[in-house]
């Protein structure tokens, strides 16, 4: 257990449709980021926040927001869903040392099926 | 960010070490080598990492050559829960992990 939560674990919906995926950092963590696993594009960083702002992004979507709230938690908006949005979503916590990187913590992630 | 190069699949008999090679030949001086791995449709999971010198944790040990171009991720005793997909990544700062194509590695009975 990595002591990163995420939900829901599976979300079934339909094109067009609007998704919010939740992510709980590691306690005292206060960066979040988030990757897409899609099965022709591998693992594929998405966006990272730092104590609630912003600090790069990946290869995101428009339709794609995401926050990171006061408390640290974050969430990843799927807008205007489409077939191709069909992936694992997972979100990942660290913080840093002395400015050093540190190892990031995977949750389990969230497997959204659009159809 | 540094290219790395992974053989694309190994396998290994249980209770052997496993050692996976990775080539990052244009890796920079203040770029560090982590290694993650992924066992199926899990999140991946942190190993080790290292700088210049060789490490070693309960999971594993880490040689990185003097030049830097290149590592080898040694798991000493493996087991079949180290069937996995296991990424070198090369990365510097607090910086987004870029994931190759990774090893698969299958640990056989």
């Amino acid at each position: 257990d990595s002591g990163v939560t995420q939900t829901p674990k599976h979300l079934i919906t339909a094109t067009g449709q609007r998704v919010t995926l939740r992510c709980s950092p590691r306690s005292g963590d206060l960066s979040v980021y988030w990757y897409q696993q899609s099965l022709d594009q591998g693992l594929q960083f998405l966006i990272h926040y730092y104590n609630g702002e912003e600090r790069a992004k990946g290869n995101i979507l428009e339709r794609f927001s995401a926050q990171q709230f006061p408390d640290l938690h974050s969430e990843l908006n799927l807008s205007s869903l489409e077939l191709g949005d069909s992936a694992l979503y997972f979100c990942a916590s660290s913080t840093p040392r002395g400015g050093v990187y540190n190892e990031q913590f995977f949750g389990p992630g969230t497997r959204l099926t659009v159809l | 960010d540094a290219k790395t190069t992974q053989p694309t699949s190994m396998d290994c008999a249980e209770g052997r070490a496993a050692n996976l090679p990775c080539n990052h030949s244009t890796i920079s001086g203040n770029e560090y080598v982590y290694w993650y791995r992924q066992i199926h449709s899990q999140g991946p999971q942190y190993i080790i990492h290292g700088l210049k010198n060789n490490e070693t944790n309960e999971m594993a040990s880490l040689i990185i050559t003097e030049d830097r171009k290149s590592s080898t991720l040694i798991l000493p005793h493996a087991t079949l829960r180290d069937t996995a997909v296991y990424y070198c990544i090369p990365i510097q700062g607090a910086q987004k992990l870029v994931f190759g194509q990774g090893t698969r590695l299958t640990i056989n009975p």
